[in-house]
Parts: C-alpha cells; structure tokens; sequence
C-alpha cells in the first residue's frame, strides 16, 4: 500500500539555522498538508495546499515558514531562522482531494530539535 | 474555534478486554466529520475509523466502534477483544464539513492505550 514518506527522522540543528524538512505524498494525491506536535502537546495544523499554492495557513504558519512543491514528488517545509519553540514533530500528509470525506494519510513524521 | 478533548492520557487493557477510548468535541457547525487515528510506536498515524455527523448510526469497522452522541457532543472508541498489536497513541480529530478553504483536522492530546498479555 502505498505510503508517505518524509525525511530526515530525526534532525539537530542550532537556533537562527534554517532547516528543510521533506515529504514525498503518495504519488495521485493532490492536497498536501503540514501539522505539528510540540511534546506533550496536540497535533496542530500548520499550512494547506494545492495546485501549487497554500490553501490556508493557520496562525503558526508566520513569515519564518514556507512550503513548496519543487518537483513532482517532493512537498518541503522550510523554517528560515530556527527557535527554540519550534522544536517539535513535524507530520506531512496527503489526501487524493482534500474533501472532507477523503482520508488524509500521514507519514512518520520529522522530530526536529533546535539546540 | 473547533476544540478537540481527550480527558484520558493513558489507558490500558487486558488482552482479549474491551476498553473504551473518550472524546468530546465543541463546533458551532452543523456538517462535520469525527475519526479516530492510531499512532503505533514510531509509526504513522492510520485512520481508524470515520463517523459522519449527519448519520445517526455508529461506525463500526471489525473490531473498532464508535459511540457517537452529537448532542452531548461526544465521540468514544471502543476497542473490543483487544489485542497486543492495539497498543498505540489514539487520537481523536475533527473535521468541518463545508465552507471555504481546506479541510485540515484538529486533533485532541491523544490517549497512549497499553495492552496487557
């Protein structure tokens, strides 16, 4: 069956660093969403999109993140100038037509620790 | 604003029990969706099972139910004949049903549910 898959698992990084976190969809879905869960916290959605464009963000979504499409299978995540707060795990998931009947499908999601 | 609420952290069961996994909801809405997510240990989540607020019957899916009660606006799992492979994160989520933009999900804390042999 098939999968979402993101990477790193696991990624360090220093607090001002920028970091990159990769999301590969299941390969006919066409919307595309970031969530996050802090430690002891829920899960929390973080942006949507479709067609090449952000559908709708939510407050978290600042100017510090950004998403892009950058090829046919990639969906990145970028935080440009890392903080503390922004440790979490990072969940990607994919649904074929972000309906609301549709099942979105999550991958095993990115632990980012800021140092 | 939509909340999701899972009042219990964790739970566990006997293998071959049932247990019972609680949520409550607050919307303003009318059409919305329910589902409960699994979470195995370093796994991704999975759709457990799905409840539309427009359907007055419970979803079942083998052995995974639903006790859905929209007017006191709760959304319990219950897993019956438990087995070791159910041990896992729960969460419950929500999801609107109309209106502009996407349809993202909000999800409660979760409930970490133990199977015992």
């Amino acid at each position: 069956e098939p999968e979402v898959t993101q990477t790193p698992s696991h990624q360090v990084t220093q607090m001002g660093q920028e970091v990159i976190l990769r999301c590969v969809p299941i390969s006919n879905h066409l919307y595309f969403y970031w969530y996050r869960q802090i430690l002891g916290q829920k899960v929390e959605f973080l942006v949507s999109f479709y067609n090449n464009e952000i559908s709708e963000k939510s407050e978290i979504f600042d100017d510090q993140f950004s998403v892009e499409r950058p090829d046919g299978s990639n969906f990145t995540l970028k935080i440009r100038s890392t903080k503390l707060e922004d440790s979490a795990m990072y969940f990607c998931a994919s649904s074929e037509t972000g309906l609301p009947t549709d099942t979105q499908y999550f991958g095993p999601g990115t632990r980012l620790t800021v140092l | 604003a939509q909340t999701v609420t899972q009042s219990q952290p964790e739970m566990s069961v006997q293998e071959a029990e049932t247990v019972t996994l609680s949520c409550t909801y607050d919307t303003s809405e009318s059409d919305y969706y329910l589902f409960w997510y699994k979470q195995p240990p370093s796994r991704q989540m999975i759709l457990v099972i799905r409840q539309e607020a427009y359907k007055q019957q419970n979803a079942t899916e083998n052995r995974f139910s639903v006790n859905f009660q929209k007017a006191a606006k709760s959304f319990s799992l219950k897993i019956s004949d438990s087995q070791l492979g159910d041990a896992a994160m729960y969460f419950c989520a929500y999801r609107r049903g109309t209106g502009a933009g996407s349809y993202q999900l909000t999800f409660g804390k979760g409930t970490k549910l133990s199977v015992i042999p």
